[in-house]
């Protein structure tokens, strides 16, 4: 089966770095898009951050420069690394699997998320 | 503010059929891009409902539907249940933007 675990939340002063990770199970991280997608508190669903087959990556205009988004297939995880931690960060971050072709991709399988705090 | 506007809330009663729209742009829907429909409990993942507008992923109840002519789109829910309330998204790809944009999101309640 499926499955995606994030890992790596917590509280973070503002300024602070954090890096966030997703363990896959049931496929390989390196035979399809993953990405990161968020939900801030009372907001709705944003796309963050994207990593492609061939390892390349692409990040949210909002965030790009702050964002770091790697793979690391023997232990089949990816991360995203979150520098400059400012208020408005403070959300639920999903790691999501994408399927089809790539402008048109949709995100089959998700992890239930792990909860970013900055606050001083 | 989103690039696909939904409306905030939408709800009906048990058995009872609802629509919630997702309305895009010329970069978006109305580019040929494909639409898809996700539902969502706080605190759990989000499911994926429909992908490339109509179509549903095995394990969904064929209750959901979706359709898309031109810069809108639609879920619809029939025979309505008390385990339907949630949040439901549409998302899609806008060329403007080059990223995936998702709707702000619609709560369905059911009375």
């Amino acid at each position: 089966d499926v499955q995606l675990v994030e890992s790596g939340g917590g509280l973070v002063q503002p300024g602070g770095s954090l890096r966030l990770s997703c363990a896959a199970s049931g496929f390989a991280v390196s035979s399809t898009y993953m990405s990161w997608v968020r939900q801030a508190p009372g907001k709705g669903l944003e796309w963050v951050s994207i990593i492609y087959r061939d390892g390349s990556t692409y990040y949210a205009d909002s965030l790009k420069g702050r964002l770091t988004m790697s793979r690391h297939s023997p232990e089949n995880t990816v991360s995203l690394l979150i520098n400059s931690l400012r208020r408005e960060d403070t959300a639920v971050y999903f790691c999501a699997r994408g399927q089809g072709t790539f402008e048109d991709q949709y995100f089959d399988y998700w992890g239930q998320g792990t909860l970013v705090t900055v606050s001083s | 503010q989103s690039e696909l506007t939904q409306p905030p809330s939408v709800s009906g009663a048990p058995g009872q059929r609802v629509t919630i729209s997702c309305t895009g742009s010329s970069s978006n829907l109305g580019a040929g891009y494909d639409v898809h429909w996700y539902q969502h409990l706080l605190g759990t993942a989000p499911k994926l409902l429909i992908h490339g507008n109509n179509n549903r992923p095995s394990g969904v109840p064929d209750r959901f539907s979706g359709s898309k002519s031109g810069t809108s789109a639609s879920l619809a829910i029939t025979g309505l249940q008390a385990e339907d309330e949630a949040d439901y998204y549409c998302q899609s790809y806008d060329s403007s933007l080059g990223d995936w944009v998702f709707g702000g999101g619609t709560k369905l309640t059911v009375l």
